[in-house]
């Protein structure tokens, strides 16, 4: 299993600012996953980070938006840029565990005003 | 495209009766179908992965590759089973992505 970690834990923003959230694992591991959830909506992927190359990001995130940095296997950020009130959410970070099973972080709730 | 269909927002049911939260999916290969559960102010966790053919919690999953399906059930649903529960698919080309339905929150009954 993994423990996870997430900086802060809850925020709340002025629209025009960025954030950066932190995502902490307690073991090395070579997939992070950064989601995000929209109030009364799924999980839906943001981009997968891996350790030593640049973050995939799916269909309708880009890089400019939410920059992830991934600077070893225990550790991931992702910053969410020059928000609005469309980017609260929460976001969540996971890591897959040997291609088994995927582990979520508590997630970091997001306000922006 | 894979896509998770969990066509119940909302299953309410009475302590003890059956519950059965439906989920279908669409993928041209062989996926794996897992049911992820959030419990109030506690992180998302696996409850049960399709391959694994266990029950956990007294819920079980089949799936179905016929109908493209992988619905929970319980035959007596408690009041510490109301949460949100969704259904994820992992496959192929998607890597190890996990694309999530869009959940179902069950509330038990006392």
């Amino acid at each position: 299993s993994a423990v996870i970690s997430q900086k802060p834990s809850r925020d709340i923003c002025q629209r025009g600012t960025s954030l950066t959230i932190q995502c902490q694992v307690d073991s090395q591991v070579t997939m992070m996953f950064w989601y995000r959830q929209q109030p009364g909506q799924s999980l839906t992927l943001i981009a997968t980070a891996n350790q030593g190359s640049e973050a995939t990001y799916e269909s309708g995130f880009v890089i400019d938006k939410f920059p992830i940095s991934r600077p070893n296997l225990t550790f991931s950020t992702l910053t969410v840029s020059n928000m609005s009130p469309e980017d609260s959410s929460i976001y969540l970070c996971s890591v897959d565990i040997w291609g088994d099973e995927q582990f979520f972080g508590p997630g970091t709730r997001l306000t922006v005003l | 495209a894979q896509r998770v269909t969990q066509p119940e927002k909302l299953l309410s049911v009475f302590k003890g009766a059956p519950v059965e939260l439906k989920c279908n999916y669409s993928y041209s290969g062989s996926p794996e179908l897992f049911w992820y559960v959030q419990y109030s102010r506690q992180r998302l966790q696996l409850l049960l992965r399709h391959i694994s053919r266990e029950s956990i919690k007294g819920f079980t999953a089949d799936l179905n590759k016929g109908e493209t399906s992988f619905h929970l059930k319980k035959p007596f649903a408690q009041e510490e089973d109301s949460a949100m529960y969704y259904c994820a698919l992992r496959g192929g080309a998607a890597g190890n992505k996990l694309t999530f339905g869009g959940g179902t929150r069950v509330l038990v009954k006392p």
